[in-house]
């Protein structure tokens, strides 16, 4: 069974620190795996998608990258922003299912 | 394009009723689930289904039932509600293409008394 583990849970950081947030995954035969952003009360947005063939993906001041083999992916924001605090997601999709972890609760103070 | 919208936003019910929580999405996807999503414990997958007329269970299928009669909607069912069952629902949809990413509606925010 496909388990994923986000840590740390929560995060506080000053503006401008550049981060790294962390998944595992159990199972490495995985078709993607996903980021998304949660803002309280909201619902998920799509961040980065990674193929299971691809390594990282970039968007903007956000890096993602996929070591499928240890079961690991990695988050990177540069240069935080207040505007960054949220919840941060990972999930990785087996077949037609797709396995969130618990989340990184990011709170980013000027 | 209006994504993927839920109904209603917030409900109350009473232990032992019914209701039936409403997932629209005009993307064409032919992929469609249901989240619950509790303190501490993430998402976890209620049911799904690969197209209209094909449903599967997921990691929390009791409880709870679905259909999906068209493409376009994907309504969630609670039998008879129980307060285990307060929690936020998710609906989520995405193409049948492995690049495509999965969409979220905004969710139901539900308390069962």
């Amino acid at each position: 069974k496909q388990e994923v583990t986000q840590i740390p849970a929560a995060l506080s950081v000053p503006e401008g620190e550049n981060l790294v947030l962390n998944c595992s995954f159990t199972d490495s035969a995985i078709y993607n795996l996903q980021w998304f952003r949660q803002d309280p009360g909201k619902g998920l947005t799509s961040l980065l998608l990674i193929q299971s063939s691809q390594r990282e993906q970039t968007s903007g001041r956000l890096n993602a990258s996929l070591d499928k083999s240890s079961g690991r992916s990695t988050l990177y924001i540069a240069a935080s922003q207040p505007g960054d605090s949220a919840t941060y997601l990972c999930a990785v999709r087996n077949t037609d299912k797709l396995i969130f972890g618990t989340g990184t609760r990011l709170q980013v103070f000027p | 394009n209006a994504g993927v919208t839920q109904t209603p936003k917030f409900q109350v019910l009473k232990t032992g009723q019914s209701m039936t929580l409403q997932c629209a999405q005009d993307m064409n996807h032919e992929y469609m689930s249901w989240y619950r999503q509790d303190p501490g414990m993430g998402l976890r997958l209620i049911h799904y289904s690969v197209g209209a007329g094909i449903t599967d269970q997921g990691e929390v299928p009791n409880g709870y039932n679905v259909s999906r009669s068209t493409t376009e909607d994907f309504p969630l069912r609670l039998l008879s509600a129980a307060p285990s069952q307060t929690s936020v629902y998710f609906c989520a949809s995405r193409s049948e293409l492995a690049t495509d990413t999965q969409y979220f509606g905004p969710g139901t925010r539900l308390t069962v008394l």
